[in-house]
């Protein structure tokens, strides 16, 4: 099992709709978990943190299921500039080293 | 003002050439890494520097060369260029280890 898996998409969302999607872990200690967004062509930039249960960020909405190892984003209402590639990340047991899930395309449609 | 710049941005070189990305950050920045996303898009972390000192040194070929020569920057030379090589290659930096501050990238092309 991969450390940490997606699914490549694309989610193609009408504008306004929601979507969420997954990505599961392999590593059980892992205790913190991103969200990294990443444009076409552009660099990563961190989206959001999820440490417990979850965490809410405007129309943003992490979650963490630590029963079966997943975590959760969940974007309501959709933007046309919400098309990016959203990439799970997880710590490894070495500090700073971070584990890059290889990302889950979305695509918001007018 | 940027906060982590790289140059080249591009970069097209042959086979068996040597080539050096450069890596700077104005963030005050104790921690600066290097990643590798290869056309499958997975992002690799090949080394990191805390403070000049090397902490993260993944298993990549000894070709690949890191220095550092003061907090604020961070280089990589790559002797004797492989076609596996082509890729972008991302600096980024950090003060708390899990909000990374990527630059733009630099895409590499062996031909």
């Amino acid at each position: 099992r991969k450390e940490v898996e997606q699914d490549p998409g694309p989610f193609n969302v009408p504008e306004g709709a929601t979507v969420a999607f997954n990505c599961t872990y392999s590593n059980s200690a892992s205790q913190s978990f991103f969200w990294y967004r990443q444009d076409c062509r552009k660099e990563p930039k961190l989206l959001m943190s999820v440490y417990s249960s979850g965490n809410e960020d405007g129309r943003f909405t992490a979650q963490l299921n630590r029963a079966s190892q997943y975590i959760s984003l969940l974007i309501r209402d959709s933007k046309l500039s919400d098309s990016a590639t959203y990439l799970c990340v997880v710590p490894t047991d070495s500090w700073g080293k971070l584990q890059f899930g290889a990302g889950t395309q979305v695509v918001v449609t007018p | 003002d940027t906060a982590v710049s790289q140059t080249p941005k591009y970069l097209v070189t042959q086979m068996g050439n040597d080539k050096s990305i450069k890596c700077e950050q104005n963030l005050g920045h104790d921690t600066m890494y290097w990643y590798k996303q290869d056309s499958k898009k997975f992002l690799k972390i090949m080394f990191s520097y805390n403070n000049k000192e090397l902490i993260i040194n993944e298993t990549v070929p000894n070709r690949f060369s890191p220095k550092s020569p003061d907090k604020a920057h961070l280089n990589l030379h790559i002797n004797s260029l492989e076609l596996g090589d082509s890729a972008v290659y991302f600096c980024a930096s950090s003060r708390e280890w899990y909000e990374q501050y990527f630059g733009p990238g630099t895409r590499l092309t062996v031909t």
